[in-house]
């Protein structure tokens, strides 16, 4: 079975920019989480998508959202990037209230 | 909301020895309680988890306990080896059909010394 895949690895944009990043779930899973981890801090929820619909958010500003296509993959988009939204991105995917399983991450730099 | 608070931060053992790990929650809902294993530049690996009808559960090396009552989960790592070596992260959730939104612990990084 193959794992959750991110791409892309890294990312390097510049304040102002906006990043794109993609997330393919594992076969069979619905759900997709998306955290951030910045160097240092554990990881912090940001989105949630299930069954193509945002069903929940963290305590992130807007500029950070998403979406998830019929085939349950998903695309994190961050706008107007700053300087603290340099870190590892990482999404999971799961079944509902299930385990979740967590990709390789993109580590975005903003310079 | 949910607050996770993981102790200790660090975490050295000899090779052999057993090493716990203990979390805290807040949310008295949290019935769902992962453990992650995150190598140097790797993905957080889910090593074992417990949901809150069960007070203790085993794989292997590896075991983690709770006790709802007080809020507070364990991991526990027997005979440690140099692989072990890695941050450790706890989580907690609501998990329901609404969702399984882990808020996790700060992370603890345990160096097993050969």
């Amino acid at each position: 079975e193959a794992g959750v895949t991110q791409s892309p690895t890294h990312l390097i944009k510049t304040r102002g920019q906006q990043a794109t990043l993609r997330c393919s779930p594992i076969s069979g899973h619905t759900s997709v989480y998306w955290y951030q981890q910045a160097l240092g801090l554990g990881l912090q929820f940001l989105l949630w998508y299930d069954e193509g619909e945002e069903r929940n958010r963290g305590n992130f500003p807007p500029r950070f959202s998403g979406r998830q296509f019929p085939n349950y993959s998903s695309e994190l988009n961050v706008n107007a990037l700053e300087l603290e939204d340099s870190a590892l991105y990482l999404c999971a995917s799961g079944r509902r209230r299930n385990e979740q399983f967590f990709g390789p991450g993109t580590r975005l730099t903003v310079l | 909301g949910e607050n996770v608070e993981q102790h200790p931060s660090t975490l050295s053992v000899q090779e052999g020895d057993s090493a716990v790990i203990k979390c805290t929650y807040s949310d008295s809902a949290s019935n769902y309680f992962p453990w992650y294993k995150q190598e140097l530049g790797k993905r957080p690996q889910l090593i074992i988890d417990i949901r809150s009808n069960v007070g203790e559960k085993k794989d292997q090396r590896i075991a983690v306990t709770l006790n709802k009552t007080a809020k507070h989960f364990s991991l526990h790592i027997t005979e440690t080896q140099p692989e072990d070596s890695a941050v450790y992260f706890c989580a907690a959730s609501r998990s329901n059909n609404a969702g399984n939104m882990l808020t996790f612990g700060g992370g603890t990084r345990l160096m097993v010394k050969p």
